[in-house]
C-alpha cells in the first residue's frame, strides 16, 4: 500500500522557537495532503488542506500564520509551527490522497511536539 | 458543519463480537470511512461505505443507512490486538477534500 511518512517523529524544543515538520508521500504522488493535530485521548482535528502548488487552506479557529504550510511539490509537504509555545505542544500527523476520487487517506506515523 | 457521535468506550472478551455505532450531521454527506488507531501510532484505514448497505472485509463490516444519518462498524472475533480506538469520519460532499472525524470510541478486548 502506499506509504506516507513524516520527520521528525518527535521534537522538543523551547518556546518561541520554530518547527518544521515534513509530510512525504514514498510511493505515490499526493495531489492533496492534509494536516491534523490530536491532543491525548481525542480526536484528530483538521487543522488544513494543501493542495501541490496552491496556498493551504485552513479550517475555522487555525492561525495561518502560527501554522505555515507549503506544498511545493507532489510528494512533499512542511508544517512550520512559528514561535512554538507550549499549548501547541500536540501530536500533529499529517495524510496524502493521490487522487480527487479515492476516499482512502494514508496517514503518516506522527510527529510527536513538546515546547517547554 | 459538522458533527458525529460516538461511544467513548466499549469493552468486550476475546472472540466476541462488537459493534460500535456512529451517527453524523453534515452539511453536505459523501461518505463514511472508519479508521483504527493504536496508542501512539497513526490512523489506517478500514473502511468505506457511500451507499446503504453492509461492506465485508475479513473479520471486520461497516454498515450504512442515510436515511438514518448513521452507521457502524462490527468487529467479529474480536482478537487482543483489536484493542484500539476506532474512528468513523465523513467525507464532506461540499468539498470533498474534506474528512472530519468523530471523537473516537476506545475498544478494551479482554481475555
Amino acid at each position: 500500500g502506499a506509504v506516507v511518512s513524516q520527520h521528525p517523529s518527535w521534537v522538543i524544543c523551547k518556546s518561541g522557537t520554530s518547527v518544521k515538520i515534513e509530510c512525504r508521500s514514498l510511493d505515490f504522488q499526493a495531489t492533496t495532503m492534509f494536516w491534523y493535530r490530536q491532543f491525548p485521548k481525542q480526536s484528530l482535528m483538521l487543522m488544513a488542506t494543501s493542495n501541490e502548488g496552491s496556498k493551504a487552506t485552513y479550517e475555522q479557529g487555525v492561525e495561518k500564520d502560527k501554522f505555515l504550510i507549503n506544498h511545493a511539490s507532489l510528494t512533499l509537504s512542511t508544517l512550520t509551527v512559528t514561535s512554538a509555545h507550549p499549548e501547541d505542544s500536540s501530536f500533529y500527523i499529517c495524510s496524502a490522497r493521490e487522487r480527487l476520487s479515492t476516499d482512502t487517506q494514508y496517514f503518516g506515523p506522527g510527529t510527536r511536539l513538546t515546547v517547554l | 458543519g459538522q458533527s458525529l457521535e460516538q461511544p467513548s468506550e466499549v469493552t468486550a472478551v476475546e472472540g466476541a463480537i462488537v459493534q460500535i455505532n456512529c451517527t453524523y450531521q453534515t452539511s453536505g454527506f459523501y461518505g463514511l470511512s472508519w479508521y483504527q488507531q493504536h496508542d501512539g501510532g497513526a490512523p489506517t484505514f478500514l473502511s468505506y461505505n457511500a451507499l446503504d448497505g453492509l461492506e465485508e472485509t475479513g473479520r471486520f463490516s461497516s454498515f450504512l443507512s442515510r436515511s438514518d444519518s448513521y452507521g457502524y462498524l462490527l468487529l467479529q472475533e474480536l482478537q487482543m490486538k483489536d484493542s484500539a480506538s476506532y474512528f468513523c469520519a465523513v467525507r464532506d460532499k461540499n468539498n470533498f477534500n474534506k474528512f472530519y472525524f468523530g471523537s473516537g470510541t476506545k475498544l478494551n478486548v479482554k481475555p
